[in-house]
Order: structure tokens, then sequence, then C-alpha cells
């Protein structure tokens, strides 16, 4: 089984602090992703990265940064927390198909409280 | 704009009866498309897929129809069970190599099976 793990389930951070969340997957995966839940609108994708030290921007990446230094872990930082980036943060890891019609694979989530 | 969406927030079904989730999209050249479910504090978990070259997949109770001209695809949960009580996250992507398979996803369906 593909195991995702988060290094935490809940954060409660101060505004201007700067966050780091860790995502750690355990099946040589090359596909890793960081996406935030908020209500009424979904998954929103914030970064991947296809491979060790290989980055993308999602949809939404503005306030973020990553890091893939190792091929089983994914961070994402924020530089300087904001209270709109309040939310639930999901970490993701996929096989690197041909054809790219591979599903992911969630981690538990984090669920970070800025005030 | 939203890519894919899910326009029913919430679903109440009996128990044994069939729930019907729908999801429209908007991209023509998604060609991959998932269905994810979420309980309360945990990640989504990968449900069942269809290929744009197949109008419908069938795993168990769960069955994915598609109709490409429409760009609308349906879940159905035949029969509806409690344990299904949960989120539906509906998923599309393009699975080209530029796009790098990046999942779209809508907005959520809360499923509530009652007895």
């Amino acid at each position: 089984d593909v195991k995702v793990t988060q290094s935490s389930r809940y954060l409660v951070k101060r505004t201007g602090e700067k966050v780091f969340l860790e995502c750690v997957q355990d099946m040589d995966h090359e596909n890793m992703f960081w996406y935030r839940q908020d209500p009424g609108l979904g998954l929103r994708l914030i970064y991947f990265s296809y491979d060790v030290k290989m980055k993308e921007k999602g949809d939404i990446p503005e306030g973020y940064s990553v890091s893939r230094e190792k091929k089983e872990r994914f961070s994402l930082i924020l530089e300087s927390a904001s209270t709109n980036q309040t939310s639930m943060y999901l970490c993701a890891s996929r096989r690197q198909a041909r054809l790219g019609q591979e599903t992911q694979y969630f981690g538990p989530g984090t669920r970070l409280l800025v005030l | 704009d939203q890519q894919v969406k899910q326009n029913s927030p919430s679903l109440s079904v009996q128990e044994g009866r069939i729930s019907i989730l729908n999801c429209d999209y908007t991209n023509s050249m998604f060609d991959y498309f998932l269905w994810y479910k979420k309980y309360p504090a945990e990640g989504p978990t990968f449900l069942i897929s269809i290929s744009s070259i197949k109008d419908k997949n069938e795993d168990g109770r769960f069955t994915v129809f598609l109709n490409k001209s429409a760009k609308h695809l349906s879940l159905h949960i035949v029969p509806s069970q409690p344990g299904d009580s949960a989120v539906y996250f509906c998923a599309a992507s393009e699975t080209s190599t530029d796009s790098w398979g990046k999942f779209q996803f809508g907005a959520g369906t809360q499923v509530v099976v009652t007895p």
C-alpha cells in the first residue's frame, strides 16, 4: 500500500511566520503535489514536482514555495504566513506513467490556522 | 475559473437506494476522469476512473458514466450504504506531456446516507 505522510495534522501559526509543511511518500513515486482544500472551492493545486529538484507552479502558487531535494520528500513553504492561507493542505504522490493516467495518493492533510 | 464543476454541494439518500452524483467540465482536452471519496480528517482516496475512450466503467457498487458531447460525467452508487457518507470529488486531467497530467478538481458533493 502507498503511504503518504504529512508532518503535522494541525498547526497554529501567527501572521508573518515562516511555515514548513513536510510530506513523505514511501512508494518511490516520481510526481508529488501540494493542494489546498477550501469549502466551496474543492482542491486547488499550489505546486507540483515531477521529479527530484523539479517544480512547477500550479493554479495558486502566490505566497508559497516548495522544495524537493529527495525523491520521497516534498516540502511546502509559506514564506510569510497570512490569514488567507488558513486552510487544509493536502499532499499527494503519483507514479509517472507514460500517458499520465495514474491516480494520486493523498496524505491525511494538515489543517493550518494562521492568526 | 473552475474547469470542473459539481453543482450539487450536498445529496441525501436513503440506505439501499441509488446515489447519483454529477460533474460537468468545460475543457474539451480533458481525457481522463476520476472520482475521489473523502472522509473528515482524512485525505481523499481514489474510487474509480474512466478514460475518454470509454463511456462507462463499473467497479462493484460504483459506476461512472461519461458523456463527452455534453462534457458531463456521473457517479452512480447502488445500493447506497451508510459507509458511503462522505464528500465526493470529481477530477479531470489532460494527459498530454505538456500538462503533466495535472488534475482539476470540482468543489465536492457531500453525500449523506440515511437509514
